[in-house]
């Protein structure tokens, strides 16, 4: 069984100031981590992926996810944020050894002001 | 060609109703899968299709009916539906139905039942 807890559900940051959004998963393998980002009446984006390689990923748009596993933790961070990153972010687990059906968390919604 | 693409992007229909909803992809990805997803939460899985066979219904209701007529189209018919099935639906692809594989989503079509 795996599970996702996405510790905030809302985050609120300036812009040009760091973003961070938390993630703690459970498995019983040694999971894919993933982390997606929705924007308003949008389908979900692939931001970066974690898949046993290196514990320190890169993504899209300056996003980047540290895999921990000793805290099972994947935390998505950005520098500095912009306006355009407002939307819900969305951490998701799957078991590579089987179908990949994927375990979302709850989500976090991120607001950025000016 | 990187997208998954879903038509219509809206439909509205009567309880009466019969409509189909239709994703297509053609990277080649030989996973397809529908959700459901209601307002601020995470999409929920309601099929997945292998090789053009269904693999996984979670207990969806009869009146959604999968069909996946060939490795890159898949549609979602609709019969009979409940205002409560009001949502958005999601189609998503992988390359293979393996956890490792990640999933790629569709726009989405905004389904809101009367």
């Amino acid at each position: 069984a795996q599970s996702v807890t996405q510790l905030d559900s809302h985050v609120s940051v300036s812009e040009g100031t760091p973003v961070l959004l938390r993630c703690n998963y459970s498995s019983s393998y040694s999971p894919s981590l993933f982390w997606y980002v929705q924007h308003p009446n949008k389908g979900l984006q692939l931001l970066l992926k974690y898949t046993s390689a290196a514990t320190l990923v890169k993504g899209i748009n300056g996003f980047e996810a540290e895999f921990k596993k000793s805290e099972t933790s994947f935390h998505l961070t950005k520098p500095s944020a912009h306006m355009s990153d407002a939307a819900e972010y969305f951490c998701v687990v799957s078991d590579p050894s089987g179908y990949s059906t994927l375990t979302f968390g709850k989500g976090t919604m991120l607001l950025v002001s000016p | 060609d990187t997208e998954v693409t879903q038509t219509p992007k809206h439909l509205v229909m009567g309880m009466t109703n019969k409509k189909s909803l239709k994703c297509e992809q053609h990277m080649g990805h030989r996973a397809m899968y529908w959700y459901k997803q209601k307002a601020k939460k995470p999409p929920e899985l309601m099929f997945v299709y292998s090789y053009e066979k269904l693999s996984i219904n979670e207990s969806v209701p009869s009146r959604f009916s999968p069909e996946c007529p060939n490795s890159s189209l898949l549609n979602l018919h609709l019969h009979a539906l409940q205002p409560e099935d009001s949502a958005l639906y999601l189609c998503a692809s992988s390359g293979g139905a393996g956890g490792y594989n990640e999933q790629f989503f569709g726009p989405g079509t905004r389904l809101t039942v009367l």
